[in-house]
């Protein structure tokens, strides 16, 4: 079973305020992928990655960075964090490159900025 | 959202009884998955479908690439069913790489 954690599980942070969401994954899987979900929108793409050293942008990428520092890790960086971005915010890996994949999510980080 | 329609929204049930969750394609999906969102809010993994049929327990599910659509059956529905059923597809022309499209969820409700 993939095994994919985050962490903090809960995050309130101030506008303007700087947030790094970290995910980890043991599986060894190439692509890692953030979401975001909201009520009535389900769940969004916001980076992706490829691989160590790869970043890409999703459906909603504006006001977010990412990092892939290795092929275990990706971040998920607010540099100035606002309250729209109040959210719950899943990772996910799957698939070791071109070919389609199963992906499995984390448990998923409430924020709220205030 | 609009790539991927889910339907219906919501779902009362009596335990015990059958149900069907459909989704509808407007993207050409080569692959579908479908979660389970616990009342904790995790993305349990219920089913990864390549165009074909997948059954698990009291769940079976089908997914038709060709007319673009999935369906979820629930069988004997029972109360640990409750959540929201989440379906989202992998699409091959996708710019978000090998990223998924998910729809806006089906909340499914059992009662005793």
């Amino acid at each position: 079973e993939a095994a994919v954690t985050q962490s903090p599980r809960n995050k309130v942070a101030v506008t303007g305020g700087k947030v790094t969401l970290s995910c980890n994954q043991t599986n060894n899987h190439n692509n890692m992928y953030w979401y975001r979900q909201d009520t009535g929108h389900g769940l969004r793409l916001i980076h992706y990655s490829y691989g160590a050293g790869s970043t890409e942008k999703g459906d909603i990428p504006d006001g977010y960075k990412a990092s892939r520092p290795s092929q275990e890790n990706f971040s998920l960086i607010l540099e100035l964090a606002t309250p729209s971005q109040t959210s719950v915010y899943f990772c996910a890996s799957g698939g070791t490159g071109g070919a389609p994949a199963e992906q499995f999510f984390g448990p998923g980080t409430r924020l709220t900025v205030l | 959202g609009d790539k991927v329609k889910q339907s219906p929204s919501a779902l009362s049930l009596q335990e015990g009884t059958n149900s069907a969750l459909r989704c509808n394609f407007s993207i050409a999906a080569t692959t579908v998955q479908w979660f389970l969102q616990n009342p904790r809010g995790s993305l349990i993994n219920l089913f990864y479908l390549v165009p074909g049929t997948k059954e698990n327990g009291r769940l079976k599910s089908t997914f038709n690439s060709k007319e673009s659509y999935s369906t979820l059956h629930i069988r004997d529905a029972q109360l640990e069913d409750s959540g929201t059923y989440f379906c989202a597809a992998e699409a091959g022309d996708y710019q978000g790489g090998r990223a998924l499209i998910f729809g806006t969820g089906t909340t499914v409700s059992v009662s005793p």
